[in-house]
């Protein structure tokens, strides 16, 4: 079956440094979305990657979608304790349209 | 616009009783999408309604079920409680596509507990 990694479960950083979360697929994967919910609130959308190799960025934030369309990551330079949340990325493959979840990398950033 | 909104904000219930979760998308969505999230299993796919359809079903037992109606508000209805239900309930809409392909905006979900 699929198997969806999102690692690492937590992230401490200071203020400053930045960050870096990873979703790694055994399959390929049809699209990728990232989501952010800071604590005590929703999801909120943040990126949709469709195409291999896909680069997008978004002021402080890089989103990557790897060439096999199996691995994806979101890069956070020089976090502010705003970034503080958990991010997810949401996946599916093959001719399902099921949002999957990861489980999430939570971020805390002291300042 | 208005965002999506949820009612009721907090329920408890009892082992065995069964409750019903509204949603109301934002204007012009037609898509709603219903997900349970809890700290050991993460976010889960409920169900999906488009034009008072299901169009996708999650992996969970037929205790779980949902409706729209024609102006696009969702409900949806958990039968005989277990205490493995409590958990923060999320709706979200989408204009159109399936909710995995597009933009989805969560409400600030109902949270369930089952006593």
């Amino acid at each position: 079956g699929q198997q969806v990694m999102q690692i690492p479960q937590y992230q401490h950083v200071q203020e400053g440094e930045d960050f870096t979360t990873y979703c790694n697929s055994s399959t390929t994967l049809s699209n990728i979305q990232w989501y952010k919910q800071r604590p005590g609130g929703h999801p909120v959308f943040l990126i949709q990657l469709v195409k291999s190799g896909e680069v997008k960025k978004q002021k402080r934030l890089t989103f990557q979608f790897g060439e096999a369309k199996k691995n994806s990551s979101l890069h956070i330079t020089a976090t502010q304790t705003t970034d503080v949340g958990t991010y997810f990325c949401v996946f599916t493959s093959g001719g399902s349209y099921i949002p999957t979840f990861g489980r999430g990398t939570s971020l805390i950033v002291h300042p | 616009k208005a965002g999506v909104t949820q009612t009721p904000r907090y329920l408890i219930k009892t082992r065995g009783q069964q409750v019903t979760l509204s949603c109301s998308p934002i204007s012009g969505h037609r898509s709603v999408s219903w997900y349970q999230q809890t700290p050991g299993q993460g976010l889960q796919f409920l169900f999906e309604y488009f034009s008072e359809t299901q169009r996708n079903k999650g992996n969970f037992p037929g205790r779980f079920s949902g409706r729209q109606f024609s102006n696009s508000r969702s409900e949806m209805n958990v039968s005989t409680l277990e205490l493995g239900d409590s958990a923060l309930y999320l709706c979200a809409s989408s204009l159109s596509a399936p909710s995995s392909k597009d933009t989805q905006y969560f409400g600030p979900g109902t949270r369930l507990t089952v006593l």
